[in-house]
């Protein structure tokens, strides 16, 4: 079965300074990994997506995301945080073995905490 | 154009009863999919619908039903609602094929059961 894991709960950065949001992944085959934001009392937010091609991928926001297939992870990242950033942040697999079906498999969740 | 929307906002019920909740996709989106995410937990699969049928499901018991309409929209029905039901409902809908194919989210309904 495939999974997600999001070792921290929360990550504290200064505004201005680059930030890292950490995901690993266990699929049996090709993985497909996305990334997803919540705000308070919001639905998530689709930031970006990795299907297959080029490891580094760029969202919206400003927000990117390393693939790595040798350490099994896929960091979110952004040169230079905003205090608006401030928020819930998942990490997802998509079931490969299913791929028509869509099911999206989630992490925990990492709080980013922005200071001003 | 309006993104998935859900509804009621916020619901409160007691042990026992019955609820459905309600989500209209994306438009031009054919698929629906329901999530629970509990109190600092990440959204957990319920089932997903296409073309009015249930064709994926999570590790929830049959308590859990739904139903697709000929326009797409798409009702969660929950029975015999207990208090661990209490959670955060998404739906998502998407565009059916591909391996590229994103989920956008609703902002939920909030469910507490007391």
């Amino acid at each position: 079965a495939q999974s997600v894991a999001q070792p921290e709960d929360q990550v504290n950065v200064a505004e201005g300074n680059p930030l890292t949001v950490k995901c690993t992944y266990s699929v049996s085959g090709n993985p497909y990994l996305f990334w997803y934001v919540q705000y308070p009392n919001r639905g998530l937010q689709f930031l970006l997506k990795y299907i297959t091609g080029d490891n580094l991928v760029k969202g919206s926001y400003g927000f990117e995301a390393e693939f790595n297939k040798s350490q099994t992870s896929f960091h979110l990242k952004k040169p230079s945080a905003l205090v608006s950033d401030s928020a819930l942040y998942f990490c997802a697999v998509r079931d490969e073995e299913n791929t028509g079906f869509q099911k999206l498999v989630f992490g925990t969740g990492t709080r980013l905490l922005v200071s001003p | 154009d309006a993104g998935v929307t859900q509804s009621p906002t916020h619901l409160i019920k007691t042990r026992g009863q019955q609820v459905t909740l309600r989500c209209s996709p994306k438009s031009g989106h054919d698929t629906v999919s329901w999530y629970q995410q509990a109190l600092g937990q990440g959204p957990q699969f319920i089932f997903q619908y296409y073309e009015e049928e249930e064709r994926q499901r999570g590790n929830f018991p049959d308590r859990f039903s739904g139903h697709q309409f000929p326009n797409y929209s798409s009702e969660l029905n929950v029975n015999a609602l207990l208090l661990g039901d209490s959670a955060l409902y998404l739906c998502a809908s998407s565009l059916e094929g591909g391996a590229t194919t994103i989920q956008y989210f609703g902002a939920g309904t909030r469910l507490s059961v007391l």
